[in-house]
């Protein structure tokens, strides 16, 4: 049973590109969680989806961020005209059910922003 | 507003000593706790979870309790070793779950 899968691991984008970043829950699990973590600092919760639905958006900045979970494949994290404050280390964490008890996490994608 | 504090942001100790990492929390009440380890460049990975009316959670040489009238809870490391050297997180979880910035522990040999 893989794991939760995210792609690409590292992605480099000059400020103004768009820069979108893959999960793929482990089989089973239809919740997807996700969080970004600066240098030094705790994850900070961004969005939670279920399959085609946005559950808990609270954590998104307002602009420019994005995220969908489509009935088939993986969750998108959309970042529009990305600047360097978004350089970051972005995890998305599945679960089997809603209730969030043990999120089974990505190993991330580090997005670097020229 | 919310606020969860881990202690201090780095802990270093010899093998073989207990390891203590402390959560403290404010404005909140979680209905769970729960305690990952993550390595540098990786995901954290789930340790342990402790319910609200639990006291105290073990797991081989790990032990956790949670004090909701403190609201604080502890994670205990016994008989540490240099593969235990990560950073460990602590989150808290009711409609949704909220993290620490974590306490990075090395264990000497």
């Amino acid at each position: 049973n893989a794991g939760v899968m995210q792609n690409p691991r590292h992605l480099v984008r000059r400020r103004g590109q768009e820069a979108r970043l893959r999960c793929s829950p482990m089989k089973g699990h239809s919740h997807v969680y996700w969080y970004r973590q600066l240098p030094e600092e705790g994850l900070k919760f961004m969005v939670y989806l279920q399959k085609e639905n946005i559950i808990d958006e609270s954590g998104m900045p307002k602009e420019r961020f994005s995220a969908e979970f489509p009935k088939e494949g993986p969750s998108i994290l959309r970042i529009q005209q990305v600047v360097r404050g978004d350089s970051a280390a972005y995890f998305c964490a599945s679960s089997e059910d809603r209730h969030q008890e043990t999120q089974y996490f990505g190993p991330g994608t580090r997005l670097l922003v020229l | 507003s919310q606020k969860i504090e881990q202690n201090s942001e780095a802990l270093n100790i010899q093998e073989g000593k207990t390891a203590t990492l402390t959560c403290n929390y404010t404005n909140y009440s979680p209905a769970y706790l729960q305690w990952y380890r993550q390595d540098p460049g990786r995901g954290p990975v789930f340790l342990l979870l402790i319910r609200e009316n639990e006291k105290e959670k073990r797991k081989e040489r790990l032990k956790v309790t949670f004090d909701t009238t403190l609201k604080q809870s502890l994670f205990h490391i016994t008989a540490s070793q240099p593969a235990d050297s990560a950073t460990y997180l602590c989150a808290l979880g009711d409609n949704d779950m909220r993290f620490g910035a974590g306490t990075r522990l090395t264990v000497k040999p």
